[in-house]
């Protein structure tokens, strides 16, 4: 089944601890990114991949780290979480990026820093 | 860069009455603009999009409309149903750019019976 997968799906936490989020897709996509959602504020792009090797900046890039040396995974890194990176993550995958493609979500990650 | 701006941020409607959701963007270049759905506690999918070279889409019960000179598009949403009840985001693509997608803040739909 093709599919973007995330782990964890929960996630509580207390603050300057390091954690990662992984993300994982199967549908042979080049471009990756990743979002958090808040309310009243729809979604925020964090980081995205154009390919492998290939990471920039999105909208909201502070406090976070990503990697992406397979083409299939694009893990998130906190290196030291605050409480205002709780959240909910979804990370997302298209095959071609460029902003014309449907993008598929991950099923979300819902963190809590303390 | 580029800006969406959605309304309204909550939407109550009766069964079978229609819903509209508007967006606006700020980059003129803009040139794709899908509409993404989120059932509670699942993730967004995409339900319908237009390219800026179209005026109107339509798919069964939703249509999206654009308006480039204005800058704006509109989904709608007829017949409504209970399970149309759910979150709805509008997105804008800037040509050229690497990012993808700015999205708007979401609109809550809940279609009462």
């Amino acid at each position: 089944e093709a599919q973007v997968t995330q782990n964890p799906r929960y996630l509580i936490t207390v603050t300057g601890k390091k954690l990662t989020v992984t993300c994982s897709q199967n549908m042979n996509h080049e471009y990756m990114s990743w979002y958090r959602q808040d309310p009243g504020l729809g979604l925020r792009q964090i980081y995205y991949s154009m390919n492998v090797e290939v990471t920039d900046k999105g909208d909201v890039p502070e406090g976070y780290k990503v990697s992406r040396k397979e083409k299939r995974n694009f893990p998130l890194i906190l290196e030291s979480p605050s409480p205002n990176q709780t959240s909910l993550y979804f990370c997302a995958s298209s095959p071609r990026g460029g902003g014309s493609d449907t993008q598929y979500f991950g099923p979300g990650t819902r963190l809590t820093v303390l | 860069g580029e800006n969406v701006e959605q309304h309204p941020s909550t939407l109550s409607v009766q069964e079978g009455d229609s819903a509209v959701i508007k967006c606006t963007y700020s980059d003129s270049a803009s040139n794709y603009f899908p509409w993404y759905k989120q059932e509670l506690g699942k993730r967004p999918q995409l339900i319908i999009d237009i390219r800026s070279n179209v005026g109107e889409k339509k798919d069964q019960r939703i249509a999206v409309t654009l308006n480039k000179t204005a800058k704006h598009f509109s989904l709608h949403i007829t017949e409504t149903q209970p399970e149309d009840s759910a979150v709805y985001f509008c997105a804008a693509h800037f040509s050229g750019s690497a990012r993808q997608l700015t999205f708007g803040s979401g609109t809550q739909l809940t279609v009462l019976p």
